[in-house]
């Protein structure tokens, strides 16, 4: 089973400053990687997805996030934010595997841009 | 393009009430269709997925049920609601058959039981 952890519910930041979100995972096997993005009221969106090759994934809006097996963890990160970057943020896992397998998602975090 | 609709957006029942709530995509044939919760601090849960006409996978016991009766339509049930059902309830569908692949989710029903 995999299991994800988002240590920080809430991170308020200042527009213009940088932001790192982290995640941290664990799992027996191998497992491909994913963020997405909750604006209010609304559905998930995905941001980017770590699959296989460089371990530095870049997404939508400016994000990336670095992919570090000895550490388990896939944090997310931004230069510099926007108050349009006000949202919750899911970390996600799923096990490498033939055929469909269950994404596991993280408690999420709120990132709070202050102007 | 494809869409994904939810109905109804927002709805409050007494408990011990029905639920039925609707969710439909357009635009893709044969998605795979999943029903998640999202309650307060506790993430995203699986509670069912579908990768075809009455095809139902459960995740999680519970009292809810899903039905697809048509390939892009997905139904959550409840015959009697409880208090611990309130919550966001997201739809979500893909194509491939992977977990790889996206997901991609509707805009939500906030349920509150009373």
């Amino acid at each position: 089973a995999q299991s994800v952890t988002q240590l920080d519910s809430q991170v308020p930041v200042f527009e213009e400053a940088p932001v790192e979100l982290r995640c941290n995972y664990s799992s027996s096997v191998s497992v491909y990687l994913f963020w997405y993005v909750q604006y209010p009221n609304q559905g998930l969106q995905l941001l980017l997805k770590y699959l296989s090759g460089s371990t530095l994934v870049k997404g939508i809006n400016g994000f990336e996030a670095e992919f570090n097996k000895s550490q388990t963890s896939f944090h997310l990160r931004k230069p510099s934010v926007h108050i349009s970057d006000t949202a919750e943020y899911f970390c996600a896992v799923t096990p490498f595997s033939g055929g469909y397998q269950k994404v596991t998602f993280g408690t999420g975090t709120k990132l709070q841009v202050i102007p | 393009s494809q869409t994904i609709h939810q109905w109804p957006a927002t709805l409050v029942q007494p408990v011990g009430s029905p639920l039925s709530l609707e969710c439909t995509v357009e635009g893709t044939s044969n998605p795979n269709l999943y029903w998640y919760r999202q309650a307060a601090g506790r993430g995203l849960q699986l509670l069912f997925y579908s990768v075809g006409i009455g095809q139902i996978s459960s995740e999680v016991p519970q009292n809810l049920s899903a039905s697809r009766p048509q390939d892009r339509q997905f139904i959550l049930s409840s015959k009697k609601l409880l208090l611990s059902d309130s919550g966001f309830y997201l739809c979500a569908w893909s194509v491939g058959g992977h977990s790889t692949d996206t997901q991609y989710f509707g805009p939500g029903t906030r349920l509150t039981v009373l």
